[in-house]
């Protein structure tokens, strides 16, 4: 258990559905980030969140909406995916943005797009 | 910029052997670097991290890594593998090319698997 939770933990959607993925941190940090970890690929930053505000967006379609309303909340809003979006969807969690600051990883979201 | 290169996708090991995971980094300027691991169907998990100091590094569950400098590396090792390390171990470096530096950048992982 590292204080992040992810929900769902399997979905499975089609191409012109809209869902959500939710990712609570009970850690106190500032700094949340979604992650996508496609096989046989490295971890692909999507989004980085620093006190609610959005400080990075690593060129992700618009397809990919995130949200974070609080701290301990962020959310990730999906429509009209394709099937090579179907990865684990992974949230993190670090105290602040420091370069030394550990990353605490939820369990991931497994997402099946037909 | 920053990246990382782990060497071998999979690596295999008996029980009681040593493991030694390969991760090569390159930095035009020192690194901080990582190894996570991701056990089935779980989140990664911070095993240790280097960021500047004592050049071997303890982490959880019997892991240490040496950062070599003229090496450039920051291989993984553990004397003695268990069943329970069978997972995927990921080297990671922070992306210090920015101000903003939040961002870690990571290998394509190692899957490790240990014989009975």
């Amino acid at each position: 258990e590292t204080g992040v939770t992810q929900t769902p933990r399997h979905l499975v959607m089609g191409m012109t559905n809209k869902k959500s993925l939710k990712c609570e941190q009970h850690l106190g940090h500032n700094a949340m980030y979604w992650y996508k970890q496609s096989a046989k690929k490295p971890l692909e930053l999507m989004f980085v969140y620093s006190l609610e505000e959005r400080v990075e967006n690593n060129s992700v379609p618009s397809r990919f909406s995130p949200e974070c309303p609080n701290s301990s909340h962020l959310f990730l809003h999906l429509h009209t995916l394709q099937p090579e979006d179907s990865a684990l969807y992974l949230c993190a969690s670090s105290q602040d943005r420091g370069p030394t600051d550990t990353q605490y990883f939820g369990p991931g979201t497994r997402l099946t797009v037909l | 910029a920053q990246s990382v290169t782990q060497l071998g996708s999979h690596v295999s090991v008996s029980e009681g052997a040593l493991v030694l995971l390969r991760c090569n980094y390159s930095s035009s300027v020192p690194p901080y670097l990582f190894w996570y691991v991701q056990y089935p169907n779980q989140g990664l998990q911070l095993l240790l991290k280097y960021t500047t100091g004592a050049t071997l590094v303890k982490g959880i569950n019997g892991f240490e890594a040496e950062f070599k400098k003229s090496e450039t590396s920051f291989h993984l090792t553990k004397p003695s593998a268990h069943m329970s390390d069978a997972a995927e171990y990921f080297c990671a470096v922070s992306d210090l090319s920015r101000s903003s530096a939040s961002k870690i950048i990571f290998g394509s992982g190692t899957r490790l698997s240990i014989r009975p």
